[in-house]
């Protein structure tokens, strides 16, 4: 079954630290890999996505992500975190292509950033 | 990418009544999505509404606890019916890109019921 795993619900860094947050998945075909962000109270803002081609991606806000089929992982990186970062992220995948709206997504990550 | 905004962004309502949640595209788009967000949980799709037929519901959502209107390309509607605490979640509504499958959201309806 396609699924999303996301294994840490809740990771805390100090600001300026570098940031990592994981998300692995299980799908039969090649998939297309997105990082999500929400905000309290907002609804949710794409930071970044994969679909072919260099499997390392940036994205909004000074993300990246690398794609590793042989994991089958696609984690999310930062090199410094700024307090503005705390949300929480939830990676997703899907078939892509057309108007695809079935994405599925991980129970997300909620980071807290501290002083 | 879209720009999309729902109405009510929130509301708090009475157990056993009926709530109906808009949403508007600035462009035209062939599907509109609508998920369910549960407290501390994903995000699932509760249905695909197509313009000028009937949406169609995933696994676990049925037409009579969830009826989707889409009058046109722009706008859809969404109504909880006959709700209950469980229903209390953000309901959110989403359009995708073209080529990619990627999801624009809007900021969502977060629902409390009593």
């Amino acid at each position: 079954a396609q699924s999303v795993t996301q294994p840490d619900i809740h990771i805390t860094v100090s600001e300026g630290a570098s940031l990592e947050l994981r998300c692995n998945y299980s799908y039969g075909a090649t998939p297309y890999l997105f990082w999500y962000v929400q905000s309290p109270g907002q609804g949710l803002q794409l930071l970044l996505k994969y679909f072919s081609g260099d499997t390392l991606v940036q994205g909004i806000k000074g993300f990246e992500a690398e794609f590793k089929r042989s994991q089958s992982s696609f984690n999310l990186r930062k090199p410094s975190v700024h307090w503005s970062d705390a949300a929480e992220y939830f990676c997703a995948v899907g078939a892509g292509g057309g108007s695809q709206g079935n994405l599925i997504f991980g129970k997300g990550t909620k980071l807290s950033v501290k002083p | 990418s879209a720009v999309i905004s729902q109405k009510p962004s929130r509301d708090i309502c009475q157990r056993g009544t009926s709530l109906t949640i808009q949403c508007q595209v600035d462009s035209q788009v062939t599907m509109m999505f609508w998920y369910r967000q549960q407290p501390g949980q994903s995000l699932t799709l509760i249905a695909t509404a197509n313009q000028g037929s009937e949406a169609t519901y995933e696994s676990g959502f049925v037409i009579d606890k969830f009826p989707i209107s889409r009058p046109n390309l722009t706008f859809s509607t969404l109504t909880v019916s006959n709700m209950s605490p469980e229903d209390s979640s953000i309901y959110l509504c989403s359009v995708a890109s073209s080529g990619t499958g990627e999801l624009f959201f809007g900021e969502g309806s977060r629902l409390t019921v009593l």
